[in-house]
C-alpha cells in the first residue's frame, strides 16, 4: 500500500526555520518526481516545489525561491523541506505528493506549519 | 489571484450534470497536460483526471475532463450529494518553470 507519511510541522515564530520530512513506503521512492503542495487555511491548493528522482533538477514557486529548499534522500525513501525565514502567509498544510499531475499521483494526509509569535 | 481561472462556485440538482471550466495561456494549459483534483474539506486531494482526460482506476465515468485550446473543463454527470466538494485544476506552467492551480470551485448539490 502506498503511504507518504508528512512530518515537522507546528507552531513557529515569524522568522523562524522549520525542516518538514515524508516518509514514503510502498513503491519505488527513487522512481517519482516528488512535490510539495501547501493550503492556506479556508484558501486554495498552492504548488510550492518539486524535486527530479535523483535530485539533479528542483523548481520552486517564486514565492519561496531563496527560502525554501526541496531535498530528498532515497536511500532513506524520505522527501524534505527546509524552511527558512518564514512568514505568517507560509501558514499552511503542507502535502507531500507523488508525481504530480500523472497517473501515478498520490497525496499524503499533509502536516500543518502555523507561523505565529 | 491564481494563474489558472476557475468559477468560485457552482451547483446542481443531484442526477443533473455540472461543468466547471478552468482558464490559463499559452505557457501552461495551451501546451501541457491539465489535472483535476477533488478536495473534501478537512481532507486531501484526490486525483480526478490526468493528462487532460484520462481517469485514474476507480474514479467514475461520470467524471470526464476536456481541453480546447488554453481552457479545460471538467464536467460531472449523475450529480450525487457525495460529489458536494472542492474542485481544482492544475498544469505545469514554462514560463514559471512551476506547477500551478486553479483557484478552485466550490460544487454544491441542491
Amino acid at each position: 500500500e502506498v503511504q507518504l507519511v508528512e512530518s515537522g510541522g507546528g507552531l513557529v515564530q515569524p522568522g523562524g526555520s522549520l525542516r518538514l520530512s515524508c516518509a514514503a513506503s510502498g513503491f519505488t521512492f527513487s522512481r517519482f518526481w516528488m512535490t510539495w503542495v501547501r493550503q492556506a487555511p479556508g484558501r486554495g491548493l498552492e504548488w510550492v516545489a518539486n524535486i527530479k528522482q535523483d535530485g539533479s533538477e528542483k523548481y520552486y514557486v517564486d514565492s519561496v525561491r531563496g527560502r525554501f529548499t526541496i531535498s530528498r534522500d532515497n536511500a532513506k525513501n524520505s522527501l524534505y523541506l527546509q524552511m527558512n525565514s518564514l512568514g505568517a502567509e507560509d501558514t499552511a498544510v503542507y502535502y507531500c505528493v507523488r508525481d504530480w499531475g500523472s497517473s501515478d499521483t498520490y497525496w499524503g494526509q499533509g502536516t500543518l506549519v502555523t507561523v505565529s509569535s | 489571484q491564481s494563474v489558472l481561472t476557475q468559477p468560485p462556485s457552482v451547483s446542481a440538482a443531484p442526477g443533473q450534470r455540472v461543468t466547471i471550466s478552468c482558464s490559463g495561456s499559452s505557457s501552461n494549459i495551451g501546451n501541457k497536460y491539465v489535472s483535476w483534483y477533488q478536495q473534501v474539506p478537512g481532507t486531501a486531494p484526490k486525483l480526478l483526471i490526468y493528462d487532460n482526460n484520462k481517469r485514474p482506476s476507480g474514479i467514475p465515468d461520470r467524471f470526464s475532463g476536456s481541453k480546447s485550446g488554453t481552457s479545460a473543463t471538467l464536467d460531472i454527470t449523475g450529480l450525487q450529494t457525495g460529489d458536494e466538494a472542492d474542485y481544482y485544476c492544475g498544469a505545469w506552467d514554462d514560463s514559471l518553470s512551476a506547477g500551478v492551480f486553479g483557484g478552485g470551485t466550490k460544487l454544491t448539490v441542491l
